[in-house]
């Protein structure tokens, strides 16, 4: 199976500044149709889990401009260009490129 | 706009059974395969199976296999998870999960709100 693995698992940021979230995976992400299936999901506390980021870096419908996904192959970053109070909850990065389908552990975000 | 709707989550005994429903709404139901994710409390974000668009094909994760199938009525709409044999470690929020256009049947994008399961003597 594909291991993710993300950094950091907790992150305190102050209001307006950036923020930076690391993924790996074990394998590339690269799939059969040469797209990169890597997206980025944001859970705000008590609420299901919401999609901002698919294939790497596109950004889903209503995702403010601020978030932005960049990365290839095994390597992927999500980032907040200014934190907002909205903003705090858990990152998830997750491949849907290989089954089974795996998340990375989560980064909680954190207003400082 | 895409809605999930999940029900028939509750306190069940170990060894019990359960079945999981999810309405869907807002886009063609029949055209997409689905999934179901499982969330732990205070947990991460666990896969638990797929089903194809005509429900011909059928996935399990490890965890599950053997004791939870997944069905789907697409005269109806509506995803199913029957699960068997509960044990304490399938105490979760179960999430239905709609599959991205572009990609492997597991590629997700939008999500259900998710029913509570509390496996309990």
């Amino acid at each position: 199976d594909v291991v993710m693995t993300q950094s950091p698992l907790s992150l305190s940021v102050t209001l307006g500044q950036p923020a930076s979230i690391s993924c790996r995976s074990s394998h590339s992400l690269v799939y059969s149709d040469g797209n990169t299936y890597l997206n980025w999901f944001q859970q705000r506390p008590g609420q299901s889990p919401r999609r901002l980021i698919y294939q790497v870096s596109n950004r889903d419908s209503g995702v403010p401009d601020r978030f932005s996904g960049s990365g290839s192959g095994t390597d992927f970053t999500l980032k907040i260009s200014r934190v907002e109070a909205e903003d705090v909850g858990v990152y998830y990065c997750m491949q849907g490129t290989h089954w089974p389908p795996k998340f990375g552990q989560g980064t909680k975000v954190e207003i400082k | 706009q895409v809605q999930l709707v999940e029900s028939g989550g509750g306190v069940v005994q170990p060894g019990r059974s359960l079945r999981l429903s999810c309405a869907a709404s807002g886009f063609t139901f029949s055209h997409f395969a689905m999934n179901w994710v499982r969330q732990a409390p205070g947990q991460g974000l666990e896969w638990v199976a797929v089903i194809s668009f005509d429900g011909s094909n059928k996935i399990y994760g490890d965890s599950v296999k053997g004791r939870f199938t997944i069905s789907r009525d697409n005269s109806k709409n509506t995803l199913y998870l029957e699960m068997n044999s509960l044990r304490a470690e399938d105490t979760a929020v179960y999430y239905c999960a709609k599959v991205d256009v572009y990609g492997p049947d597991w590629n997700l994008d939008s999500w259900g709100q998710g029913t509570l399961v509390s496996v309990s003597s």
